[in-house]
Parts: structure tokens; C-alpha cells; sequence
């Protein structure tokens, strides 16, 4: 079966610009999580989705990052106004289960490569 | 503080051989889970091995194994008879208890990872 893919794979934008990455999650995963990989780091939590519900954007760095999901399936992250330190991989995982509670491991795209120049 | 600490910034290691990977935790949640992700190059998060904290053994997946010391809130990855294609970033990573109040997820929070090279 298809794993999580994620899209475009890399993006260059111009400071200033507005960036939509997006997330198709394994079918029927209840759970999606983004998250940011700066340069040598792991990475942070952006927030979660269980189904179409945002249940936690506490990771969001700023109000210029605005995520959606809103048939529990497929999700976009946008960021407005880009800036030179957006520059990130930005990683999607899902989850069979409810992110609350339970186990299980967390599968992950393959990440958006963003550059703002 | 940092919650989850891997203070080997590299290591190397001769294809045949063991290895170890080292992953500290802080976490007052007495519910707590453990994992290990591999990074190859290409960038995709490889789920190796998870750890609960009420698991009374160490955890083991085919070459990974997990030497699991919860008073000494140690992780560490082994890797036994390593192969070139092992060559890679890897993160140690902990789920908490989300707070209740907030209704947020059991996220991972990672470690900032290992560069691990095995030499031919």
C-alpha cells in the first residue's frame, strides 16, 4: 500500500512569498502531525489533526503558518509572507490512531524541502 | 532542559560490527513511550523500534535492539552486525501523556539525532 507522500518534494520561494505544501496521509489514518526539520536538528512538532478537527497547533511558530485538513484526509500547510528562517524540512506523518491516547508509531512522508532565498 | 538528549553528534563503525547509540530522556510522566527513527539521506523518518515505559523487557526488531534503563532514563539503540546501508542520521524520540486540559496530541519530541557511518 501507498505510504504517506507529501508535495512538492522541494520548493524555492522568494522571501516574502506565500508557500502551500501538501500532505496525503495513508488512507484511513485518523492522526496527522507536521512537523519542521531545521538543518541538522530534529524534528519539532507543528501541530495535529485528528481526522478534520486541528486539535493542537501550540508548534506553529507563528500566525503565518496556517494548517488544514478538511476532510479528515489530505492537508496543506501555508505559510504566509515567507522568511529566510521558514527554511525547513517540513515532515507529515500520520497515525492509524487517535493522538490522544494509544500507542503506535507515527509514519512519515518523505518532507518538503523549503528555501527561501 | 532538554527532554531527549543524543550526545553523539557522529559515530563510525566497521560493517560487521555492533554499535551503540546513545539516547537520554527527561519526562516526569510516569506513561511514556520510546522510539527510534532512521534518516537516510533521502530524507524520509524510518520507524526502527519502540519502547513503552511499562515494558518489563528490552525491545528488539531483527538487528535493533533497545537497552532500556528507566531509573538511569536511558534508551540506547544497538545495532548489531551493521551493513553499509545502516549509513545514516538517527533519532531518538519520546511521546508523553498529552495534557488534558489542552487536548493536545502525544507528539514526538526528537533528539537532534546521530550521524552514524559504517565503514567498509
Amino acid at each position: 500500500g501507498a505510504g504517506v507522500s507529501q508535495s512538492p518534494r522541494y520548493k524555492v520561494a522568494k522571501r516574502g512569498q506565500d508557500v502551500a505544501l501538501r500532505c496525503d496521509p495513508i488512507s484511513g489514518h485518523v492522526s496527522l502531525f507536521w512537523y519542521q526539520q531545521a538543518l541538522g536538528q530534529g524534528p519539532e512538532f507543528l501541530t495535529y489533526f485528528q481526522n478534520e478537527a486541528q486539535l493542537d497547533k501550540s508548534g506553529l511558530p507563528s500566525d503565518r503558518f496556517f494548517a488544514e485538513r478538511p476532510e479528515g484526509s489530505v492537508s496543506t500547510l501555508k505559510i504566509q509572507r515567507t522568511q529566510q528562517e521558514d527554511s525547513a524540512v517540513y515532515l507529515c506523518a500520520s497515525s492509524p490512531r487517535d493522538g490522544t491516547s494509544g500507542e503506535g508509531e507515527q509514519y512519515f512522508g518523505p518532507g518538503t524541502r523549503l528555501t527561501v532565498t | 532542559a532538554q527532554k531527549i538528549t543524543q550526545t553523539q553528534p557522529g559515530m563510525f563503525v566497521q560493517e560487521k560490527e555492533a554499535v551503540t547509540l546513545d539516547c537520554t530522556y527527561d519526562t516526569s510522566d510516569p506513561s511514556y513511550g520510546l522510539f527510534w527513527y532512521k534518516q537516510p539521506s533521502s530524507g524520509e523518518m524510518i520507524f526502527l523500534i519502540y519502547q513503552g515505559s511499562y515494558d518489563q523487557q528490552n525491545a528488539t526488531e531483527g538487528r535493533y535492539s533497545l537497552n532500556f534503563q528507566k531509573a538511569r532514563k536511558s534508551a540506547n539503540l544497538v545495532i548489531s552486525a551493521s551493513q553499509l546501508g545502516d549509513s545514516a542520521m538517527y533519532f531518538c524520540a519520546m511521546r508523553e501523556a498529552p495534557s488534558l486540559s489542552s487536548g493536545s496530541a502525544r507528539q514526538l519530541t526528537f533528539g537532534s539525532g546521530t550521524q552514524l557511518t559504517v565503514l567498509p
